[in-house]
């Protein structure tokens, strides 16, 4: 089993749509968790940190279940500019290193 | 302030040839990471350095690669030999001593491997 899954998509939006991804991890012991974005043939960008409470930034929702070990990620009203592939990732602290999810393609279009 | 360097951004090599590739962290950092992303996969962790030592090397193959982060200069990741197979981008992270879990990644060099 892959210490981080997500669904590989393309999820392929209309302009305004609401989007949402999902993935799961399988360590337990992991501490802190967050989703990247990654531009076609770029470095993976921080989008934001995830917590249990949830947080938001502008059109962007992330979500935490420690129980169910499930991290979620919403984009409302998708932009063209959101096309790009979205990277779950999960640290532990006892090895200080990232654990990346395959990724989700986000297709956005007119 | 620069953000996390790296050089070359690609790199062509012939089977059986030496590839380095070269990074260095953003100002102030001195945490260093290296992760590999194979076509149409996820980023894969290899090491991980602090100046002048080898904190957690679990992720690099066994043979044929290793990694230095001197004193003064770049973090180097040196791929002896290489082979088909190690075609890839490789991307180097850094992050300051205070927060190990904020990484902030270069731009990546792509390695081809004829």
């Amino acid at each position: 089993r892959k210490e981080v899954e997500q669904d590989p998509g393309p999820f392929n939006v209309p302009e305004g749509a609401t989007v949402a991804f999902n993935c799961t991890y399988s360590n337990s012991a992991s501490q802190s968790f967050f989703w990247y974005r990654q531009d076609c043939r770029k470095e993976p960008k921080l989008l934001m940190s995830v917590y249990s409470s949830g947080n938001e930034d502008g059109r962007f929702t992330a979500q935490l279940n420690r129980a169910s070990q499930y991290i979620s990620l919403l984009i409302r009203d998708s932009k063209l500019s959101d096309s790009a592939t979205y990277l779950c990732v999960v640290y532990t602290g006892t090895a200080s290193k990232l654990t990346f999810g395959t990724g989700t393609r986000l297709q956005v279009t007119l | 302030n620069a953000g996390v360097m790296q050089n070359p951004r690609h790199l062509v090599r012939r089977r059986g040839q030496e590839a380095r590739l070269r990074c260095s962290p953003m100002k102030g950092h001195s945490h260093v990471y290296w992760y590999r992303q194979l076509p149409e996969e996820g980023l894969k962790f290899m090491v991980y350095l602090q100046k002048e030592n080898i904190i957690d090397e679990s992720g690099m193959p066994k043979e044929r690669f290793s990694a230095e982060f001197p004193k003064e200069g770049p973090s180097i990741l040196r791929i002896q030999q290489v082979v088909r197979g190690d075609s890839a981008a490789y991307f180097c992270a850094s992050s300051p001593n205070y927060s190990t879990e904020t990484q902030y990644f270069g731009p990546g060099t792509r390695l081809l491997v004829l």
